[in-house]
């Protein structure tokens, strides 16, 4: 059974750091693209960053030089480092799969999200 | 970057009802870079469609999508009670990656 289960979430006051991970198995993660996307309180779904299979990144202009996002496919893992954190990035942070290796597409395996809270 | 505007914000229907529900992008997002989520509470969102009509593995086939350019639409031909959730669509055609704000199909 094809998993992702994200971990690291949590309280973190404003300009501090952050380091989520998203475990994967029943697939061969180093075949495939992941991508993070997050949802305020409330609100809808935002795309965050990307990587492809060769190690590509980008990421949305708002987390651009503050967000890294990199992948360890001897570990099966996703990560997404987060520094500066600010208010507005309080959200449920998802890691999802890509069907190909390139990050820019739709996402057909989801995981149940893992929530960062930015408050003082 | 490509705005994708969801209409209407909220459905109101009763179970058995057909829904429709429409998705334009800001610019012309070709034939297929399109895709639908359905996202229920407390869950992670679930691929429906992709390439604008193409199901998803395990999707029924009440759900059908269709559409082209900045024009498409996400029909449920009879609503089952599991099927009251919030659906969004999403462009691929061109990064960064962007979605709708979603629509909710609630109980009528």
């Amino acid at each position: 059974e094809v998993q992702l289960l994200e971990s690291g979430g949590g309280l973190v006051q404003p300009r501090g750091s952050l380091r989520l991970s998203c475990s994967v198995s029943g697939f061969t993660f180093s075949n495939y693209a992941m991508n993070w996307v997050r949802q305020a309180p409330g609100k809808g779904l935002e795309w965050v960053s990307g990587i492809s299979t060769d190690g590509t990144t980008s990421s949305v202009d708002s987390v651009r030089g503050r967000f890294t996002t990199s992948r360890d496919n001897s570990k099966s893992t996703l990560y997404l480092k987060m520094d500066s954190l600010r208010a507005d990035d309080t959200a449920i942070y998802y890691c999802a799969r890509v069907p190909t290796g390139g990050r820019y597409y739709y996402m057909d395996v989801w995981g149940k999200g893992t929530t960062v809270t930015v408050s003082s | 970057d490509i705005v994708l505007t969801q209409s209407p914000g909220t459905l109101s229907l009763s179970p058995g009802e057909r829904a429709t529900l429409s998705c334009r992008a800001s610019q012309n997002i070709g034939h297929s870079a399109l895709a639908w989520y359905q996202q229920k509470p407390g869950q992670a969102p679930r691929l429906l469609i992709y390439g604008a009509f193409t199901r998803a593995t395990g999707i029924p086939d009440t759900f059908s999508g269709s559409g082209s350019g900045t024009d498409f639409t996400l029909t449920i031909s009879r609503l089952e009670p599991e099927d009251f959730a919030v659906y969004y669509c999403q462009q691929y055609i061109d990064p960064p990656l962007t979605f709708g704000g979603g629509t909710k199909v609630e109980i009528k």
